[in-house]
């Protein structure tokens, strides 16, 4: 049972163009969400988070977008830049000391 | 900054060959945890820890130990190395906040 759902594998844009990186959850228990961001042969590197009693949580570039009602998140990257090419996780957890859920991950390709 | 350090990067061991795995960080982090990344399955977690000397299985525990003598040491062992446990083997510590931060990752393959 899936309890993240990251659902498309992979995503290409344009560089300097918005990249929105779509993240689904079942467990109406998760209350904090987290994205991490994961390069080839590296371990996966913290990005931004946002609880469950917000809504937006923004950061330079990145912005995280919390949709309770319909158990969705997404991850806004504006501009886009070749740099931000790389693997991109969801995570939720339920309660603090809780272990991390994380989806499948999306390969996000920045085209210069 | 935090420091997850994971002693070994490659390693390539024979089936059956028993296998540690070392993890040290350097926050005096309560939470330790070890994942296995693989194509198209994302992040598993393999077994975490909240404090010395405890352990908890986590989703995919099965051919795998762990052994936490110490706060900033958890090791990840396999008593008996199958070629479905070629991977790459992340750990991560996390304090009572949220965010959990892992090292470089270890990719092990066995032959």
């Amino acid at each position: 049972d899936q309890q993240v759902k990251q659902n498309s594998p992979s995503l290409s844009v344009q560089e300097g163009r918005i990249s929105i990186l779509n993240c689904d959850y079942t467990n109406s228990m998760f209350d904090y969400f987290l994205w991490y961001k994961k390069y080839p042969a590296e371990g996966p590197t913290f990005l931004i988070s946002i609880s469950s009693i917000k809504d937006k949580n923004e950061d330079g570039r990145f912005t995280v977008f919390l949709n309770k009602s319909a158990k969705h998140l997404s991850l806004h990257i504006v501009p886009s830049q070749p740099g931000d090419s790389a693997v991109y996780f969801c995570a939720a957890r339920s309660g603090a000391n809780s272990k991390l859920t994380f989806g499948k991950g999306i390969t996000l390709s920045v085209r210069p | 900054d935090v420091k997850v350090t994971q002693s070994s990067r490659y390693l390539v061991k024979r089936t059956g060959e028993k296998v540690f795995l070392e993890c040290v960080q350097d926050m005096d982090h309560e939470n330790m945890f070890w994942y296995r990344q693989d194509p198209g399955l994302g992040l598993r977690l393999i077994y975490f820890s909240y404090d010395v000397k405890m352990k908890e299985k986590g989703d995919i525990p099965e051919g795998y130990s762990v052994s936490r003598e110490k706060k900033e040491r958890f090791s990840l062992i396999l008593e008996s190395a199958s070629t479905n446990q070629t991977s790459m083997y992340l750990c991560a510590s996390s304090a009572q906040e949220n965010t959990i931060y892992f090292g470089e990752g270890s990719w092990l393959t066995v032959v």
